[in-house]
């Protein structure tokens, strides 16, 4: 098993619609956790980060965080065809002085 | 805005050659971060520094190495290069004070002929 699992995809969304990315990850202590959008051939940029239960919005961004499921998700509301990426799930697993990376989702928005 | 700066961007270059791609930050940060992806694949950590003088070894094996004299510069070098070195090289930095968000630097894209 992964220490942080995401779904590869692709995952196709309607423009205007919600897009919803999930991630698990298997330590149960974990504190820190983040996504990051990469654009194809460009480098990863941090677009979220949260470290409490529960929801953090920014902008057309919330990050959902379940520490009880070690689940976290980012929701993108009004989903814009600029959000075709693929979208990074991070976590700093406890005593790392690390981030651990998922694998990425794929996203296309499609007009 | 994160400053972390990478060069070259991209590097064409023949077997055999020795190399060293640059990574500086001007943040201060302690940690830093060297990654290997490839287009369309996962990101692999190849090394790590928790500071000055202090390196590692990350989770994919790589024929490379790191120094960590300055706090602001964290260069990687292959000795020799060989077409299976062909890859995207990207650096990070981050600071323990703010849990690790890690920056990441433009990138560097090589090709081994």
């Amino acid at each position: 098993q992964k220490e942080v699992e995401q779904n590869s995809g692709p995952l196709s969304v309607p423009e205007g619609a919600i897009a919803s990315l999930n991630c698990t990850y298997s330590d149960r202590v974990s504190q820190s956790f983040f996504w990051y959008r990469q654009y194809s051939g460009k480098s990863p940029e941090l677009i979220m980060s949260i470290y409490s239960n529960g929801d953090k919005e920014d902008g057309r961004f919330t990050a959902q965080l379940n520490k009880a499921s070690q689940y976290v998700s980012l929701l993108i509301r009004d989903s814009q065809p600029s959000d075709s990426a693929t979208y990074l799930c991070a976590v700093n697993m406890a005593g790392a002085q690390k981030l651990v990376f998922g694998q990425g989702t794929r996203l296309t928005i499609n007009p | 805005e994160a400053d972390i700066y990478q060069t070259p961007r991209y590097l064409v270059i023949g077997t055999g050659k020795k190399i060293t791609l640059e990574c500086s930050q001007t943040m201060g940060h302690d940690k830093m971060y060297w990654y290997q992806q490839d287009p369309g694949m996962e990101l692999h950590l190849i090394h790590y520094s928790y500071g000055v003088n202090s390196t590692e070894k990350g989770d994919l094996s790589s024929e490379s190495t790191v120094s960590r004299i300055r706090t602001e510069h964290f260069p990687l070098t292959l000795e020799s290069a060989r077409p299976s070195h062909t890859s995207q090289y990207l650096c990070a930095s981050s600071a323990m004070t703010t849990r690790l968000k890690q920056y990441f630097g433009p990138g560097t894209r090589l090709t081994v002929t």
